[in-house]
């Protein structure tokens, strides 16, 4: 019962180096999404895809690439990280994209140095 | 644009005292209303819903009505438990043409002591 899966758990970088957020999901949903938590703001969403092949921009973009190759992937990468990328991350998927209910990853703790 | 606004944390109760975090949204049209948990270390769990006016949405013992003459979706619970401490987020669903996208609010974290 894997439902969205993400890797790693925990990542520490360097200011400058590139890293790719894994986001996995068993359940054939079509809609997927990013967000970012930071404290005292909530969650933020990044970029968010409704199918294989389509992609957009979320609220805060800037500074990630998304793609959607498959249905079940959607992973995130940061090309050159910076100390205001800090955040947890989490991604979500929903049977459809104007579907209510989504369902979320365990998150990504990404420290920036 | 959409936002939603909830009550500052951190909110500490004793068990089975009786526990309201207040919420209140911005938004045009006519949102989905939700309220998720996040347990330490977890991501965020749908924890009830509403989504029309006067829907009440209830999971849990938790509960919250759909008041859209006052904005408001408070959640409330009779009795908590050590169990509810985690992190409660208020969040809307609307339609942007493609999607629906979910607006949160800033989180308010439960303590629950005995």
């Amino acid at each position: 019962n894997a439902g969205v899966t993400q890797t790693p758990k925990f990542q520490v970088l360097k200011t400058g180096q590139s890293m790719t957020l894994q986001c996995a999901q068993d359940m054939n949903h079509e809609y997927m999404s990013w967000y970012r938590q930071d404290p005292g703001m909530g969650l933020r969403l990044i970029h968010y895809s409704v199918g294989a092949g389509i992609t957009d921009q979320g609220e805060v973009p800037n500074g990630y690439n998304v793609s959607r190759s498959t249905t079940e992937d959607f992973p995130l990468r940061l090309l050159s990280a910076a100390p205001s990328q800090t955040s947890v991350y989490f991604c979500a998927s929903s049977e459809t994209a104007l579907a209510l209910t989504q369902h979320f990853g365990d998150g990504t703790r990404l420290s920036i140095l | 644009g959409n936002s939603v606004t909830q009550m500052e944390g951190p909110v500490t109760l004793s068990e089975e005292a009786f526990l309201t975090i207040n919420c209140t949204y911005t938004a045009t049209g006519y949102p989905s209303l939700f309220w998720y948990v996040q347990y330490p270390g977890e991501g965020l769990q749908l924890l009830l819903k509403a989504t029309k006016a006067d829907d009440k949405g209830s999971n849990k013992g938790f509960e919250a009505t759909y008041r859209k003459e006052t904005t408001s979706f408070h959640l409330e619970k009779g009795s908590v438990q050590v169990s509810d401490s985690a992190v409660y987020f208020c969040a809307l669903s609307a339609h942007t043409g493609t999607a629906s996208k979910l607006t949160f609010g800033t989180g308010t974290r439960l303590q629950v002591t005995l």
